[in-house]
């Protein structure tokens, strides 16, 4: 089993639709859970960090951690074109930060 | 947040030559800087940490002697695929975490490298 499980979709919405986007893991030292997006050809950027269970918020963006469960989710409201890329989960153990990512889940949001 | 330059952003070279990729941190010193390989498709693969001033460690399966990393300075750490084959065709991404951000590291825009 591999440490960070994540389905690569492709996942097809249309605009203006919840995107819900998942990982599971099974180390559960892991404490540090990350979201980034990946345009093509691009680096990653950070979308969202936490280290507890719960809900995060930044505007259209929420991020749940479940640590009982090992699933956290990236939910995206009222999206849009643009945010079309592929979408990584990462999570680290703390200490020293070398996160592990999950292979990302490829999202297409059509007009 | 901090940026890091990732040069060049896309390469072609010749069997048998060496490359060098260049990964900068433009606002922050970087104790530690990363270097990953992504193919198509796929996750972010780990290759090696980098720490200034001292020897890379490399991941399990990461051939030290073909992926050469230097981190000479707190801003600058390069790559240099040596002997390039065209199975070392990937994009190539750096990572840079600074002392006052050890929570989280910043990416480069990565590197295209094809080997023909």
């Amino acid at each position: 089993q591999k440490e960070v499980e994540q389905d690569p979709g492709p996942l097809s919405v249309p605009e203006g639709a919840i995107v819900s986007l998942n990982c599971t893991y099974s180390n559960s030292a892991f404490q540090y859970f990350m979201w980034y997006r990946q345009y093509s050809r691009k680096g990653p950027e950070l979308l969202m960090y936490t280290y507890s269970s719960g809900n995060k918020e930044d505007g259209r963006f929420t991020a749940q951690v479940d640590k009982s469960s090992k699933y956290i989710s990236l939910f995206i409201r009222d999206s849009q074109p643009s945010d079309s890329a592929t979408y990584l989960c990462a999570i680290s153990s703390g200490g020293s930060y070398i996160p592990t990512f999950g292979r990302g889940t490829s999202l297409i949001v059509h007009p | 947040g901090a940026v890091v330059s990732q040069h060049p952003s896309w390469v072609i070279c010749k069997s048998g030559t060496s490359v060098k990729i260049e990964c900068r941190s433009l606002d922050f010193q970087a104790t530690t800087m990363f270097w990953y390989r992504q193919f198509p498709k796929q996750s972010l693969m780990l290759m090696a940490t980098s720490n200034e001033g001292s020897k890379a460690t490399y991941e399990q399966g990461v051939e030290k002697d073909k992926f050469l990393i230097n981190h000479a300075s707190l801003t600058l750490s390069t790559l240099t695929v040596t002997s390039a084959h065209p199975e070392d065709s990937s994009f190539y991404i750096c990572s840079a975490l600074g002392d006052r951000m050890n929570t989280e590291a910043f990416f480069g825009q990565g590197t295209r490298l094809t080997v023909v």
